[in-house]
């Protein structure tokens, strides 16, 4: 069965440093979704994105945060000077076009990023 | 605004026995949908059932169901013949015609052996 990939599972960084959070949606899926989870927390949404550009996204998706499909397969986040409040699993999602199933969004596995 | 209020934030059940998840949810919306996902200590997220709001009949996966109460705004998840692989965190979510999310603060469940 298809599934999102998302690379790696975990990231330490320095507080100011660049990251980029990658996924692989499956493959004939057509809107693209980033998440996170602070530990603890629920899960929120930040951005979705379809036909190359941003559809929706949440105050928490500032100027920090950006997101492309730089190529036929993966989708990426990422975000530019991280913070210490950026530490969190960000969950990547995908979903279809396909009648009867579009509404449903798959997950990956996560990324756990923690910023020092 | 749409809300999502999940007010377990801890159940247990023994082995196959039921459990019952309770989720109530605000919207002025009238075409949404509904979902539960589960959250295993691995942290993906994974689907377990979904509800369309145009549809009366109430959603069933083998051994889940919900019991979707538009009027009152209520989504709760059935589960039964509970497993010990069912011990997990369970969101509930809701989507708006928008295509946006929100999720609920979970409920941690506890399958008892």
């Amino acid at each position: 069965e298809p599934e999102v990939t998302q690379t790696p599972s975990h990231q330490v960084t320095q507080m100011g440093q660049e990251v980029i959070l990658r996924c692989v949606p499956i493959s004939n899926h057509l809107y693209f979704y980033w998440y996170r989870q602070i530990l603890g927390q629920k899960v929120e949404f930040l951005v979705s994105f379809y036909n190359n550009e941003i559809s929706e996204k949440s105050e928490i998706f500032d100027d920090q945060f950006s997101v492309e499909r730089p190529d036929g397969s993966n989708f990426t986040l990422k975000i530019r000077s991280t913070k210490l409040e950026d530490s969190a699993m960000y969950f990547c999602a995908s979903r279809d076009r396909l009648a009867g199933s579009q509404e449903t969004q798959y997950f990956g596995p996560g990324t756990r990023l923690l910023v020092l | 605004a749409q809300t999502v209020t999940q007010s377990q934030p801890e159940m247990s059940v023994q082995e196959a026995e039921t459990v019952t998840l309770s989720c109530t949810y605000d919207t002025s919306e009238n075409n949404y949908y509904l979902f539960w996902y589960k959250q295993p200590p691995s942290r993906q997220m994974i689907l377990v059932i979904r509800q369309e709001a145009y549809k009366q009949q109430n959603a069933t996966e083998n051994r889940f169901s919900v019991n979707f109460q538009k009027a009152a705004k209520s989504f709760s998840l059935k589960i039964s013949d509970s497993q010990l692989g069912d011990t997990a965190m369970y969101f509930c979510a809701f989507m708006n015609p928008g295509n946006q999310f929100y999720f609920g603060t979970g409920t941690s469940l506890t399958v008892i052996p």
